[in-house]
């Protein structure tokens, strides 16, 4: 168990809906990173957050969207669903923003049908 | 052509063989490396983090860092069943996020 937790577990939705995933760090650690995982993309980084405040956008589509509250939790938002968009969301956290080790979430699995 | 390539496997094994993983990058930028192991629909478990060049040691566990070729390595020794996962390569550099690169992972299976 890395102490990063993930809900909900799984996620069904039709198409064009809206879904919120979230995300609670490690005690202690302030970033958390979002990231997709699909059968043909591999895992790729989405966003990063550091202390409430965002710090890096990778290859997130504007339908994507996140936040990083007060009390350090993340909530990565997803609108207009497609059916591209089916694929397990990773949160991972790490104590600061440097070159610390990021620990892993379970992940929320996504289908859009 | 990716930053990060990885041999998607499957590899196959005997119990107790010693297994070699590999990635090769193409971004010299990259000073940070990772191993994580994925079982099936799981979330990454982080195995070793290695900072530039070298080899770090953990147990059955060796990573080792050859800058100048750009490729890194993950040595299990004693592999047991339980190792049957995939194996994922990440990278990252000093930039104002340190996100991680990933291999697409190579599938490990370990015989008994």
């Amino acid at each position: 168990d890395s102490g990063v937790t993930q809900t909900p577990k799984h996620l069904i939705t039709a198409t064009g809906q809206r879904v919120t995933l979230r995300c609670s760090p490690r005690s202690g650690d302030l970033s958390v990173y979002w990231y997709q995982q699909s059968l043909d993309q591999g895992l790729q980084f989405l966003i990063h957050y550091y202390n409430g405040e965002e710090r890096a956008k990778g290859n997130i589509l504007e339908r994507f969207s996140a936040q990083q509250f007060p009390d350090l939790h993340s909530e990565l938002n997803l609108s207009s669903l497609e059916l591209g968009d089916s694929a397990l969301y990773f949160c991972a956290s790490s104590v600061g923003s440097g070159p610390y080790e990021q620990y892993f979430g379970p992940g929320t699995r996504l289908t859009v049908t | 052509q990716k930053e990060v390539e990885q041999d998607p496997g499957p590899l196959s094994v005997p119990e107790g063989a010693i297994v070699s993983l590999n990635c090769t990058y193409s971004n010299s930028a990259f000073q940070y490396f990772m191993w994580y192991r994925q079982y099936s629909r799981k979330g990454p478990e982080l195995l070793m983090y290695t900072y530039s060049s070298g080899n770090k040691e953990d147990g059955r566990f060796t990573a080792q860092v050859d800058k100048s070729s750009k490729y890194i390595s993950l040595f299990i020794r004693d592999s047991q069943p339980s190792d049957s996962a995939t194996y994922l390569c990440a990278m990252s550099w000093m930039d104002s996020s340190y996100k991680l690169i990933f291999g697409s992972g190579t599938r490990l299976l370990v015989r008994p």
